[in-house]
């Protein structure tokens, strides 16, 4: 089945520092969104890549999605003690269900003030 | 308004119990989902419901039993519960599933412990 592979597994960075994930599928998707989990929250929804080689920011984040749709990263500039949390990429396989999305194992952010 | 709201938000119970954990989306989604997030934090799907039909069932023990008496409703009921259940279970919900282009919604989750 469809396996979704993210490193690392975790990161320390100093604020201020930058910081990014990768994300690996076996199978060619469909789209990919990312996700971040607060310590003790639930996932919340970022964004969403469709195109190959798209690349779509948000502030000081930057996502995008490999040629081949099976990779993608998520690149965070200069980062804040606000940034701290699990960061989730989630892909839907291309010949998949439509409901079907797998998430891959997260990033754990910590940010040293 | 929470959009996606679970109850209960903790529940602790001996092995062997049944118990059951309740969501309730109010964003009009068509299809709603029951993700299981153990202690290393992976999420893995469960189940998933497009307007009250059974679409994604992943290979879960038979002592869950989801229902869904409508589209805004999704319910999990666990019989004999085992120590290897417990996890945060979350609820999710997403505008017609994943291909047109919507996130999901996450619930706050429910702390299942089993002792």
């Amino acid at each position: 089945g469809q396996q979704v592979m993210q490193i690392p597994q975790y990161q320390h960075v100093q604020e201020g520092e930058d910081f990014t994930t990768y994300c690996n599928s076996s199978t060619t998707l469909s789209n990919i969104q990312w996700y971040k989990q607060r310590p003790g929250g639930h996932p919340v929804f970022l964004i969403q890549l469709v195109k190959s080689g798209e690349v779509k920011k948000q502030k000081r984040l930057t996502f995008q999605f490999g040629e081949a749709k099976k990779n993608s990263s998520l690149h965070i500039t200069a980062t804040q003690t606000t940034d701290v949390g699990t960061y989730f990429c989630a892909g839907l396989d291309s010949g998949g269900s439509n409901y079907k999305l797998t998430f891959g194992k997260g990033t754990l952010l910590t940010v040293n003030p | 308004d929470t959009a996606v709201s679970q109850t209960p938000k903790y529940l602790v119970t001996q092995m062997g119990n049944d118990k059951s954990i309740k969501c309730e989306q109010n964003l009009g989604h068509d299809t709603m989902y029951w993700y299981k997030q153990d202690s290393k934090k992976f999420l893995k799907i469960m189940f998933s419901y497009n307007n009250k039909e059974l679409i994604i069932n992943e290979t879960v023990p038979n002592r869950f039993s989801p229902k869904s008496p409508d589209k805004a409703h999704l319910n999990l009921h666990i019989n004999s519960l085992e120590l290897g259940d417990s996890a945060v279970y979350f609820c999710a919900s997403s505008q017609a599933g994943v291909r047109i282009g919507y996130g999901y919604t996450f619930g706050s989750g429910t702390r299942l412990t089993v002792v």
